[in-house]
C-alpha cells in the first residue's frame, strides 16, 4: 500500500457521544489493513487487524469495518469516554506497514 | 510476558556521528521491524528482518543500516547523522498477521 490517508486529522467530541473516522487506501494489492490506538509516551496499541473485505471487527465500545473493494475502513467509538483520547493511526500493507498521519481524538468530559 | 523493548528510551546526538538503536522482540517473534516517526506524521517503514534475513526496506538512505541477532532482538544504525534523523524510532515485532509496537526511542540530533 503506497498511500494511506485519514480523515479528520483531529476530532472534539463531548464525553459520551459516538464517533467515527477513516481511513483511506487503494484497493490494488490489498493484503491487511491494521488500527493502532496510540497514547502519548505509550506504545501504539493494537487495535484490529482486517484483512477481509466486508470484515468488521469490535473491542468493547471500538469496532471497524473494512470495504476493500472501494479502498476505505472506518473506525467507530461508541459512547466516547476521556480516556478513549489518543491517536488512532490506520496502516497497510504486507511486511513493511504504511500509515496515515492519525486522526487526533480529544474527548471533551 | 514482557512486549518489545527497546534502548535507549532517549539519546542526544551531534550531526556527523553514529547512532545504535536496540529492540527486543516479544518472546517466540522471529520478525523484526523499524519505524521512524517525526511530528505530524505517521510512522514511516525502514527495515524489516526474518530470521536473520532482510525482508523489506523502505525509502531510507544508505546511512541506515540493521541486523538481527540469532536471539531475533535487532540492532537500527544510523550513520553521519543529520538534524532531520531527529525523530522517534519504533521497533515492532510480527506475530502471525499483528505488529506490536514497543515505546520507541526518541532520538535527537543537534
Amino acid at each position: 500500500i503506497l498511500n494511506v490517508e485519514q480523515s479528520p486529522q483531529s476530532l472534539h467530541v463531548q464525553e459520551g457521544d459516538s464517533t467515527n473516522f477513516t481511513c483511506s487506501f487503494p484497493s490494488s494489492n490489498f493484503y491487511a489493513l491494521h488500527w493502532y490506538r496510540w497514547e502519548t509516551a505509550k506504545s501504539p496499541e493494537a487495535l484490529f487487524v482486517m484483512t477481509l473485505n466486508g470484515d468488521e471487527k469490535k473491542k468493547g465500545r471500538i469496532s471497524a469495518t473494512l470495504n476493500t473493494k472501494e479502498g476505505y475502513s472506518y473506525l467507530y467509538i461508541k459512547g466516547s469516554q476521556p480516556e478513549d483520547s489518543a491517536t488512532y493511526l490506520c496502516g497497510g500493507g504486507a511486511d513493511g506497514l504504511t500509515f496515515g498521519k492519525g486522526t487526533h481524538l480529544i474527548i471533551q468530559p | 510476558d514482557a512486549g518489545v523493548t527497546q534502548s535507549p528510551t532517549h539519546l542526544i546526538k551531534t550531526r556527523g556521528q553514529h547512532v545504535t538503536l536496540r529492540c527486543s522482540p516479544i518472546s517466540g517473534h522471529k520478525s523484526v521491524s523499524w519505524y521512524q516517526q517525526v511530528l505530524g506524521q505517521g510512522p514511516q517503514f525502514i527495515f524489516q528482518y526474518y530470521e536473520k534475513e532482510e525482508r523489506g526496506r523502505g525509502n531510507f538512505p544508505d546511512r541506515f543500516s540493521a541486523r538481527q541477532f540469532p536471539n531475533y532482538s535487532s540492532e537500527l544504525n544510523v550513520n553521519a547523522l543529520l538534524l532531520g534523523d531527529s525523530a522517534l524510532y519504533l521497533c515492532a515485532s510480527t506475530g502471525g498477521y499483528e505488529q506490536y509496537f514497543g515505546p520507541g526511542t526518541r532520538l535527537t540530533v543537534t
